[in-house]
């Protein structure tokens, strides 16, 4: 069974760092991209970026080039969005995804992280 | 960017209604075209890939059309469990941009 189970959630002061995760199994995790996706309070879905992490080769929204960054370690089936300095605004749900191999739409989700930034 | 436009984005409906949901993009994206359900508090759940392939499990009241630049879900026949919100996805070209979303509410 595919699955990926993301870290639990954070609550984090502005200007703080945080790395949140999402572990993939059930399935060759280098052989599929995994995308993630902002969802603010009462608002819709973004996308953020997406790693292969066979390769480690990682695309982002302008949104969101240079504000967070997208990694990866396969050897533990783990993938990561991180923060260098959160600010309020990044408070949001934060979801991993599961790009199918051939047809390209994210077919599997993650529960999703809660992210609070709050002085 | 890719901009995809979904209306109506609030649509009150009754049990056993037919649904439409549009989504239009900027430029075409042939048939690169995703549609997802999310419930409050949960994630998103893929509904129909490819524009109108759908997704294993998925009942057959659901169905996806279009290609281009416009594209429709169609519910044939609502249920209680299918009030949520509807969300299409862009699979062409990067940024993966997603639609703003159709609240699907009870009349």
């Amino acid at each position: 069974e595919v699955q990926l189970v993301q870290s639990g959630a954070e609550a984090k002061k502005p200007g703080e760092s945080l790395k949140i995760s999402c572990k993939g199994s059930g399935y060759s995790f280098t052989s599929y991209w995994i995308g993630w996706v902002r969802q603010m309070p009462g608002k819709g879905l973004e996308w953020m970026g997406i790693i292969y992490p066979g390769d480690s080769d990682t695309r982002y929204s302008p949104s969101f080039q240079g504000q967070v960054t997208i990694s990866a370690d396969k050897s533990i089936s783990t993938a990561y969005l991180q923060w260098g300095s959160l600010r309020a605004s990044d408070t949001a749900m934060y979801y991993c995804a599961r790009r199918a191999a051939s047809t390209e739409e994210f077919d599997y989700w993650g529960l999703g992280t809660l992210v609070t930034v709050s002085s | 960017d890719i901009q995809l436009t979904q209306s109506p984005s609030f649509l009150s409906a009754s049990v056993g209604d037919r649904v439409t949901i549009t989504c239009r993009a900027s430029q075409g994206i042939n048939s690169h075209l995703a549609w997802y359900q999310q419930k409050p508090g949960k994630a998103p759940k893929l509904l129909i890939y490819a524009a109108s392939t759908l997704q294993s499990g998925v009942p057959s009241r659901f169905s996806g059309s279009g290609s281009g630049t416009e594209f429709t879900l169609t519910i044939s026949s609502l249920q209680p469990e299918d009030f949520a919100t509807y969300c299409c996805q862009q699979l062409a070209s990067y940024p993966l941009t997603f639609g703003g979303g159709t609240k699907v509410e009870i009349k």
